[in-house]
């Protein structure tokens, strides 16, 4: 049974260029969470996507947008990215009738 | 205030020591709480689930006091593999499904 995933596993840009960072579900998880982790602070929580809708977001611009898709993956897309984009990015995914999230390795994003 | 609140520590304790950690939260309607563990530039990993009655699992023991607002941890028997960042999450009140996190409690054991 096949844990979260997250691609690619680390990511260098430079400041304006776009991103897209991908995530697949555990199996049988039908809800996706993002998170933004910088060095050594807690995770904050970007948006949920649930039946390939944004249920939730937290305070992130427009900036932050994303995607589910019809077998529950999700991705994240970060535009005219910033030196205070590079973050550790995490994925979680969950059961929609409950709360344990799982997490997936991240994406190391470095921005230039 | 902060929604949730920890220690950052580092606490820096000998193997076999019993060390607690304490979170605090600000919404009294919060419903669940969690203890995740994080190892340095690894992901969150579910730890334990906090329940009113308390919960315990091996060396892990976990409190829920609802009227002060706070969560504990505690970790009896210290190991050396316990060291990593112990972090307190709180799921929103209106919404069960965001999960507020604190910024973790460095824990470092010795041996």
């Amino acid at each position: 049974d096949a844990g979260v995933t997250q691609s690619p596993t680390h990511l260098i840009k430079t400041r304006g260029q776009q991103v897209t960072l991908r995530c697949s579900p555990k199996s049988g998880h039908d809800t996706v969470s993002w998170y933004q982790q910088a060095l050594g602070q807690g995770p904050q929580f970007i948006f949920q996507y649930y039946e390939e809708e944004e249920r939730q977001r937290g305070n992130f611009p427009d900036r932050f947008s994303g995607h589910q898709f019809p077998n529950y993956s999700s991705e994240l897309n970060v535009n005219a990215l910033l030196l205070g984009d590079s973050a550790l990015y995490l994925c979680a995914s969950s059961l929609s009738a409950q709360e344990t999230q799982y997490f997936g390795p991240g994406t190391r994003l470095l921005v230039l | 205030r902060k929604e949730v609140e920890q220690d950052p520590g580092p606490f820096n304790v000998p193997e076999g020591a019993t060390v607690a950690f304490n979170c605090t939260y600000s919404n009294s309607a919060s419903q669940s709480f969690f203890w995740y563990r994080q190892d340095c530039r690894k992901e969150p990993k579910l730890l334990m689930s906090v329940y009113s009655s308390g919960n315990e699992d091996g060396r892990f023991t976990a409190q829920l006091n609802r009227a002060s607002q706070y969560i504990s941890l505690l970790i009896r028997d210290s190991k050396l593999s316990d060291s990593a960042t112990y972090l307190c999450v709180v799921t929103d009140a209106g919404n069960n499904r965001k999960l507020i996190w604190g910024l973790g409690t460095s824990l470092a054991v010795n041996p």
